[in-house]
């Protein structure tokens, strides 16, 4: 079966300093891979997706960056972190877009100070 | 584009009450719908999903859904609602390469 794995669960970072979220994808080759961030109290708000390795799409311009280095693991980066990229993060995989269905991962609770 | 509403941003039942969800959609043709479950700090579980065929379908810990074409609906229903349903409730919509989400409905239970 397919597992998804998203690390560290939370963090805790000052403004300013750099972030890496990483989310990998097991039992599965050539997932759709994507990033969300969700507000308190808020929706999901679609950050970047990805088809293929090295393949990425962004949805929303900002200060966050993905990429795809391997087949299942995707990362999102930033280098400058602001206050308002607190959130929570959510890494979901799909078996591909003629089914839509998205996996998610636990997420990683990101707290800007 | 299509785009999903939820009209309810949150609802208390009484635990062994029924309970519905409401989730309006847009778009042109049949979407693939889905209702998606998420428990305070944690990921999202899919629930169920409707592709085309029968228009109630069944999903995991006793929800159902139903599609009903005319009036482009998704509700999603629970005959007895059990404290452990506390949870957020998302409806998405999954068409034209496109998936999306709405904006959720927080469900609390009164014991």
């Amino acid at each position: 079966s397919q597992t998804i794995h998203q690390w560290p669960a939370t963090l805790v970072q000052p403004v300013g300093s750099p972030l890496s979220l990483e989310c990998t994808v097991e039992g599965t080759s050539n997932p759709n891979l994507y990033w969300y961030r969700q507000a308190a109290g808020r929706g999901l708000q679609l950050l970047f997706y990805s088809v293929g390795i090295g393949q990425i799409s962004s949805e929303v311009p900002q200060n966050l960056s993905a990429s795809r280095p391997q087949d299942r693991q995707f990362i999102l980066s930033s280098k400058k972190l602001l206050l308002s990229d607190s959130g929570f993060y959510l890494c979901a995989w799909s078996p591909g877009q003629k089914t839509y269905e998205q996996y998610f991962g636990p997420g990683t609770r990101l707290t800007v100070t | 584009a299509q785009s999903v509403t939820q009209p309810d941003i949150h609802i208390t039942v009484s635990e062994g009450a029924s309970l519905e969800l409401r989730c309006n959609y847009s778009y042109g043709a049949t979407p693939y719908l889905f209702w998606y479950v998420q428990s305070p700090g944690q990921g999202l579980q899919l629930l169920l999903k409707y592709f085309s065929g029968d228009t109630l379908v069944q999903g995991i810990k006793g929800f159902e859904a139903e599609f009903k074409r005319s009036q482009s609906s998704f509700n999603l229903r629970k005959p007895s609602v059990h404290w452990s349903d506390a949870a957020e409730y998302f409806c998405a919509v999954g068409a034209a390469g496109d998936m999306r989400f709405g904006a959720g409905t927080r469900l609390t239970v009164k014991p």
